[in-house]
């Protein structure tokens, strides 16, 4: 069973810097089966990236996603007020076939 | 606009039956997987189950097989999801998701589900 470790739990940072947060795999994935996901408090969760690097509609192009193999990346060029949430990378495997990791926590300095 | 509307959420004893209900508009159902995807209150996102496109194939967390049935209609644009056998654990906020390229590309607001005494 494959785990995903997101690292750090929680970052702080203040507005305009600049935000990387990782995400690991205990095994080799495909790329195209890792996406990232922001929530905010009360609101459900929403799709930033897919396929490990492709920004969803909408989405600003200061979030970009990177990464192959067991390693990832979101990086958030400069934090905007709204992009202090929690963030969560996604995967599609084989048992279970999809699963989440712990989440990231990006609060304000 | 793609719009997930989660309803039947509440309060039941251990035991218990729940029926949630996803009302689906802006797009075809029959056209998109769709996902079960709980979180407890403050912690993170456990997904719950998924059918295909037409129903005919359905499958489940290990957590709740053999407790959970999802099941849509396509003619209605609404996705189900029957829980029986309720535990404390399933206490939960549980959101309806449209399948996307391996991802979850729109979610619904959310039906809090409380099992308790």
């Amino acid at each position: 069973e494959i785990v995903l470790t997101q690292s750090p739990g929680t970052l702080s940072l203040s507005p305009g810097e600049r935000a990387t947060l990782s995400c690991r795999a205990s095994q080799s994935v495909s790329s195209s089966y890792l996406a990232w996901y922001q929530q905010k408090p009360g609101r459900a969760p929403r799709l930033l990236i897919y396929g490990a690097s492709n920004r969803a509609t909408g989405i600003p192009d200061r979030f970009s996603g990177s990464g192959s193999g067991t390693d990832f990346t979101l990086t958030i060029s400069r934090l905007e007020p709204e992009d202090f949430a929690v963030y969560y990378c996604q995967l599609y495997g084989s048992s279970p076939e999809w699963m989440f990791g712990q989440g990231t926590k990006v609060e304000i300095k | 606009e793609v719009q997930l509307v989660e309803s039947g959420g509440g309060l039941v004893q251990p035991g218990g039956s729940l029926r949630l209900s996803c009302a689906a508009s802006g797009f075809t159902l029959r056209s998109h997987w769709m996902h079960w995807v709980r979180q407890v209150p403050g912690k993170g996102l456990l997904w719950v189950s998924r059918d295909n496109n037409d129903g005919s194939s359905t499958t489940y967390a290990d957590s709740v097989q053999g407790r959970f049935t999802v099941s849509r209609d396509n003619a209605k644009n609404t996705l189900y999801l029957q829980m029986n056998n309720l535990r404390a654990e399933d206490t939960a906020v549980y959101y309806c998701a449209r399948g996307g390229a391996a991802s979850f590309d729109s979610w619904g607001q959310g039906t809090l589900v409380t099992v308790s005494s």
